[in-house]
C-alpha cells in the first residue's frame, strides 16, 4: 500500500537554525498538510498546500514557516530560526482529489526535531 | 470555541473484550469527523470517516456512530486484541475548504492479555 514518508526520522538542531523537515507524499495525492505533536499534546494543524500554494494556515504557522513543493513529488517545510518550542513530532499529510469530499488524509510516521 | 473533548483519558481492558470511546466536539462549520489510530511512535492511521447525513460507520472490529444533534461520537471496538492498543484520537474537520482537522487529545487503550 502506498505511504507517505518523512526524512529524516529524528532532527537536533541549534536554535536559531534553520531546518528543513521533508516528505514525499503518495503520487496520486493532489492535497498536502503539515501538522505538529508537541510531546503530550494533541495535534495541532500548521498549514495545507494544494495546486502549488498555501490554502489554509493555522495561528502557529507565521513567517518562520515556509512550505514548498520544489520538485513535484517532494513536499517540505521550512522552519528559518528555529526556537525551543519549535520542538515537536512534526507530521506530513496528504489526500486524494475531491475538495470538500470526505477523504482521508493519510500521515507519514513523523520527523522528531528536537531545538537544543 | 472549536474544541474536541475525549473520554475517558485513559483505559485498560483484558484481551477479548469489548470497550466504547467518547467524543463530544463544539467544532462549527461542521464537515466529519474521523477516528485515528495512533501507535506510539508512528503517525496516525484513519479508521472511519462520517459526515454529518451519516450515523454510524464500520471498518472491521471498529464502529463508529455519530450524533450530530448533539454533538457526539463513539467508536466501539469489538473482541479487542493486543494490537489494538494504541491512542485513538477524534478528529472533526472544520468547514468545506481544505479539509482542516480539529484533534481531540486522544484516549490511550491498552490491551491486556
Amino acid at each position: 500500500e502506498p505511504e507517505v514518508t518523512q526524512t529524516p526520522s529524528h532532527q537536533v538542531t541549534q536554535m536559531g537554525q534553520e531546518v528543513i523537515l521533508r516528505c514525499v507524499p503518495i503520487s496520486n495525492h493532489l492535497y498536502f498538510y503539515w501538522y505538529r505533536q508537541i510531546l503530550g499534546q494533541k495535534v495541532e494543524f500548521l498549514v495545507s498546500f494544494y495546486n502549488n500554494e498555501i490554502s489554509e494556515k493555522s495561528e502557529i504557522f507565521d513567517d518562520q514557516f515556509s512550505v514548498e513543493r520544489p520538485d513535484g513529488s517532494n513536499f517540505t517545510l521550512k522552519i528559518r530560526s528555529t526556537k525551543l518550542e519549535d520542538s515537536a513530532m512534526y507530521f506530513c499529510a496528504s489526500s486524494e482529489p475531491g475538495q470538500g469530499a470526505a477523504q482521508p488524509q493519510h500521515f507519514g510516521d513523523g520527523t522528531r526535531l528536537s531545538i537544543l | 470555541k472549536n474544541q474536541v473533548e475525549q473520554s475517558p483519558q485513559s483505559l485498560i481492558i483484558l484481551e477479548g473484550k469489548n470497550c466504547t470511546l467518547q467524543c463530544n466536539y463544539t467544532v462549527s462549520p461542521f464537515s466529519n469527523l474521523r477516528w485515528y489510530k495512533q501507535d506510539t511512535g508512528r503517525g496516525p492511521v484513519s479508521l472511519t470517516i462520517m459526515t454529518f447525513s451519516e450515523n454510524t460507520k464500520s471498518n472491521g472490529r471498529y464502529t463508529a456512530t455519530l450524533d450530530a444533534d448533539t454533538k457526539q461520537s463513539s467508536l466501539h471496538i469489538t473482541a479487542s486484541q493486543l494490537s489494538d492498543s494504541a491512542s485513538y484520537i477524534c478528529v472533526v474537520t472544520k468547514g468545506t475548504g481544505f479539509q482542516k482537522l480539529v484533534f481531540g487529545t486522544g484516549t490511550r487503550l491498552l490491551v491486556s492479555p
